[in-house]
């Protein structure tokens, strides 16, 4: 079945640093694919996804790729804040599908 | 504009009794979706339910779950005879499904404990 990857948190980074999170997935097809943030006590929220080969979903400075030649959608920030503390989920849906399936989640911590 | 409200936030109850869980979705969307989250994990998939259909339910545990979206009022996830596994926090997403893989918008979840 489909599955997303993710890398191991937790990751702790100082202000203005620059994050990666990796994700991979399997799937068959063209799934589209999402990155979701959670804040603490709260629910998921939709940071950027993209729907096909080679876009780029961005959003508040965050950046990812979809890479169908390595199946990867790796979330990226040149510059990181206190605020960007949460946990970041990546995603897939399959074209005909109403169900999202996502990676376990990376804990980001900010540091001043 | 309202986003997608779940009630309770948190659900305490003890082994044997009833949850029922609440999901309205936003305003215009008439596609509700319930997900699972146990800690440490990602969320997983339970049901897809449009008004009056459940149209995936591939997700759901065979006993005890169940879930409805009525022609009126709010999503119902019910979990009968709760055992301490189903500890978890349970979220409840809407879309608008005019056209195919819409973003799914969340509500902050309800965190059932039970003791």
């Amino acid at each position: 079945g489909d599955s997303v990857t993710q890398m191991e948190g937790p990751v702790t980074l100082s202000e203005e640093a620059f994050l990666t999170i990796n994700c991979t997935y399997t799937a068959t097809g063209y799934p589209s694919l999402f990155w979701y943030v959670q804040y603490p006590g709260e629910g998921l929220q939709l940071l950027l996804k993209a729907t096909k080969a080679d876009d780029k979903g961005s959003n508040k400075g965050f950046e990812a790729t979809y890479r169908k030649e390595t199946t990867s959608f790796h979330l990226e920030k040149g510059s990181v804040q206190v605020s960007d503390s949460a946990v970041y989920f990546c995603a897939l849906m399959q074209g005909g599908s109403e169900k999202l399936v996502f990676g376990k989640g990376t804990k980001l911590t900010v540091n001043p | 504009n309202a986003g997608v409200m779940q009630n309770p936030r948190h659900l305490v109850r003890r082994r044997g009794q009833e949850a029922r869980l609440r999901c309205s979705p936003m305003k215009g969307h008439s596609h509700v979706y319930w997900y699972r989250q146990l800690p440490e994990e990602g969320l997983k998939f339970m049901v897809y339910l449009q008004k009056e259909n459940i149209i995936d339910e591939s997700g759901m545990p065979k006993e005890r779950f169940s879930a409805e979206f009525p022609k009126e009022g709010p999503s119902i996830l019910r979990i009968q005879q709760v055992v301490r596994g189903d500890s978890a926090a349970y979220f409840c997403a809407s879309s608008p499904r005019d056209r195919n893989n819409q973003p799914q918008h969340f509500g902050d979840g309800t965190r059932l404990s039970i003791l």
